[in-house]
């Protein structure tokens, strides 16, 4: 399997539950993002990994919380999400972070929706 | 602050040609980016211009320019398929490090 994968493609959680989302890539890329797309909104960075350490955290309420084990893998561990959670998560990777000139390859993201 | 417009919606007819614009206001400007996403998919990257000018990739152009803080995505012979979202993002270096800044998308919708 080529690209970014992220799974699943669809979540209906409650505000008390307990997910994880899951983005794996195999293209090689050493570098792994999180973004929010809500509706007629732009993109909003949430964490950014190098090389599995987290380099950048834009503010994000401390009930996402991010895990990198390895540069193939990255997760976003949800707890008492809140219904103005309810948005695309995208995950995406590039070979260096800093926004390269070939841009980002995006995985088809999970929609999540919080009752 | 940082900041980037475009039209939140558009309606063209396949065959013709469209131009979706992208104007921003941006420190540090280090480069401009298009992509598509189709409804439900990931985005896709089609383009980077980091100097003034037209570049062209098939049906698709981008143009930019640095002193007026614009840009221009040309659609030429529309086809449905191209029915879509296309998002603008400006890269800033600021404070030794790149950053994305993205517009919040212009859907484009393709009518027969």
């Amino acid at each position: 399997e080529t690209g970014v994968t992220q799974t699943p493609r669809h979540l209906v959680m409650g505000m008390t539950n307990k997910k994880s989302l899951k983005c794996e890539q195999h293209l090689g890329h050493n570098a792994m993002y999180w973004y929010k797309q809500s509706a007629k909104k732009p993109l909003e960075l949430m964490f950014v990994y190098n090389f599995k350490e987290q380099t950048e955290n834009n503010s994000v309420p401390s009930r996402f919380s991010p895990e990198c084990p390895n540069s193939s893998h990255l997760f976003l561990h949800l707890h008492t999400l809140q219904p103005e959670d309810s948005a695309l998560y995208l995950c995406a990777s590039s070979q260096l972070t800093g926004a390269p000139n070939y841009g980002y390859t995006f995985g088809s993201g999970t929609r999540l929706t919080v009752v | 602050g940082q900041n980037i417009d475009q039209p939140t919606e558009m309606t063209a007819t396949e065959g013709a040609i469209v131009q979706i614009n992208c104007t921003y206001q941006t420190s540090g400007f280090n480069g401009l980016f298009w992509y598509q996403q189709h409804a439900g998919e990931a985005p896709t990257f089609l383009s980077y211009n980091v100097l003034d000018g037209l570049e062209e990739k098939g049906r698709f152009s981008s143009f930019l320019s640095r002193s007026k803080g614009y840009s221009y995505l040309l659609l030429k012979e529309l086809q449905m398929k191209d029915s879509a979202s296309y998002l603008c993002a400006v890269r800033s270096y600021v404070d030794s490090n790149y950053q994305l800044i993205w517009g919040a998308g212009t859907k484009l919708i393709i009518k027969p």
